[in-house]
């Protein structure tokens, strides 16, 4: 069993339609929660951040966090086609002996047609 | 702010041959992470280091694969006699604090093909 679970997809939705992707965990130690957004042939780019449970909204982005469940969640409203891209749940850690290590998941990829 | 910048963007190399990877932090940052992505995969963690000093390489190869990131200069990634499995995408990232877990910034990957 993976240590992170995410969907690969593909997911594809018209524009204007809600998305929600999900990671699930088995390592009850980790603290910090990250989705980062790659497009094709570039690196990652670090879209949200939370720490802990709860949520946190950033624009049309909104991440949730359950450690009761070990499950985390974004949102994208109103996605729009430049959304198009791979979505990666990362996860960290704490306490002594973390370096900072990140466990991400393979990635959902995500298809919004106009 | 430039970025993390990593070089060469494309690296092709004959299976036998060695491969070496640059990757130059942001600007204030002192921490370097590499990761390998594989092919309908997600990112992998190899190594982090500080200046001089490798903290955990946990995840890499016992052989072959080396890292280090001196005083002066870029992060090296080695890779000695590589094998048609080394093909992948390398990306760094790097970050101002040692926990990491305030999100890193990465860079575009080296993407290496071997033949």
């Amino acid at each position: 069993q993976k240590e992170v679970e995410q969907d690969p997809g593909p997911l594809s939705v018209p524009e204007g339609a809600i998305v929600s992707l999900n990671c699930t965990y088995s390592n009850s130690a980790f603290q910090y929660f990250m989705w980062y957004r790659q497009y094709s042939r570039k690196g990652p780019e670090l879209l949200m951040y939370t720490y802990s449970s709860g949520n946190k909204e950033d624009g049309r982005f909104t991440a949730q966090v359950d450690k009761s469940s070990k499950y985390i969640s974004l949102f994208i409203r109103d996605s729009q086609p430049s959304d198009s891209a791979t979505y990666l749940c990362a996860m960290g850690g704490s306490g002594s002996g973390n370096t900072g290590k990140l466990i991400f998941g393979q990635g959902t990829t995500l298809q919004v047609k106009p | 702010n430039a970025g993390v910048m990593q070089n060469p963007r494309h690296l092709v190399r004959r299976r036998g041959q060695e491969a070496r990877l640059r990757c130059s932090p942001m600007k204030g940052h002192s921490h370097v992470y590499w990761y390998r992505q594989l092919p309908e995969e997600g990112l992998k963690f190899m190594v982090y280091l500080q200046k001089e000093n490798i903290i955990d390489e946990s995840g890499m190869p016992k052989e072959r694969f080396s890292a280090e990131f001196p005083k002066e200069g870029p992060s090296i990634l080695r890779i000695q006699q590589v094998v048609r499995g080394d093909s992948a995408a390398y990306f760094c990232a790097s970050s101002p604090t040692g926990a990491g877990n305030y999100g890193y910034t990465f860079g575009s990957g080296t993407r290496l093909t071997v033949v």
